[in-house]
């Protein structure tokens, strides 16, 4: 059965450095979402693409967030300047289109020192 | 507001017992609702979803929730809980159209005893 893949599964770094979070959605699935989840607290949406632009984002996905399609297969959410406050749980989600289904990724730990 | 209300932050059942979650939505159009499990380390695995027509839908793994309009309502349960089934719940809603966001609950952690 396909699925969201993403990499890594776990990412350290420290505070005010850049990271790319990396995922490959479903082949056919022509929308993409990231969320993330700080420990303890609820799944948030951040951004969602489509055509090779976002169609949505919320008022977390600030100047220091950028998405990216580079390529046919890869979804990327690079984090400028990463703060104490970024650690959390990032998920990557893709959907085909028509009903509004996502099917998320193992998602990607990240923790700012 | 959208949002979504799991009111229960961690429930303990015994295996073989029965199960219901609870989830309360705020949507302001025709929500579509979804059951989501996370077991630990791993990422989102869609349980169950309800989108239109019949008010009680069947998933994965025998649960089964009822869609109940009037109560804002979009309840989980299963009939008899397995170990295997202690895991975080979420519960979501979100638009018809496809690259519209998904409102999560706070989640659910269920515990299964022996």
């Amino acid at each position: 059965e396909p699925e969201v893949t993403q990499t890594p599964s776990h990412q350290v770094t420290q505070m005010g450095q850049e990271v790319i979070l990396r995922c490959v959605p479903i082949s056919n699935h022509l929308y993409f979402y990231w969320y993330r989840q700080i420990l303890g607290q609820k799944v948030e949406f951040l951004v969602s693409f489509y055509n090779n632009e976002i169609s949505e984002k919320s008022e977390i996905f600030d100047d220091q967030f950028s998405v990216e399609r580079p390529d046919g297969s890869n979804f990327t959410l690079k984090i400028r300047s990463t703060k104490l406050e970024d650690s959390a749980m990032y998920f990557c989600a893709s959907g085909a289109g028509g009903l509004n289904e996502q099917f998320f990724g193992p998602g990607t730990r990240l923790t700012v020192l | 507001a959208q949002s979504v209300t799991q009111p229960d932050i961690h429930i303990t059942v015994s295996e073989g017992a029965s199960l219901e979650l609870r989830c309360n939505y705020s949507y302001g159009a025709t929500p579509y609702l979804f059951w989501y499990v996370q077991s630990p380390g791993q990422g989102l695995q869609l349980l169950l979803k309800y989108f239109s027509g019949d008010t009680l839908v069947q998933g994965i793994k025998g649960f089964e929730a009822e869609f109940k309009r009037s109560q804002s309502s979009f309840n989980l349960r299963k009939p008899s809980v397995h170990w295997s089934d202690a895991a975080e719940y979420f519960c979501a809603v979100g638009a018809k159209n496809t690259g519209n966001q998904f409102y999560f609950g706070t989640g659910t952690s269920l515990t299964v005893i022996p």
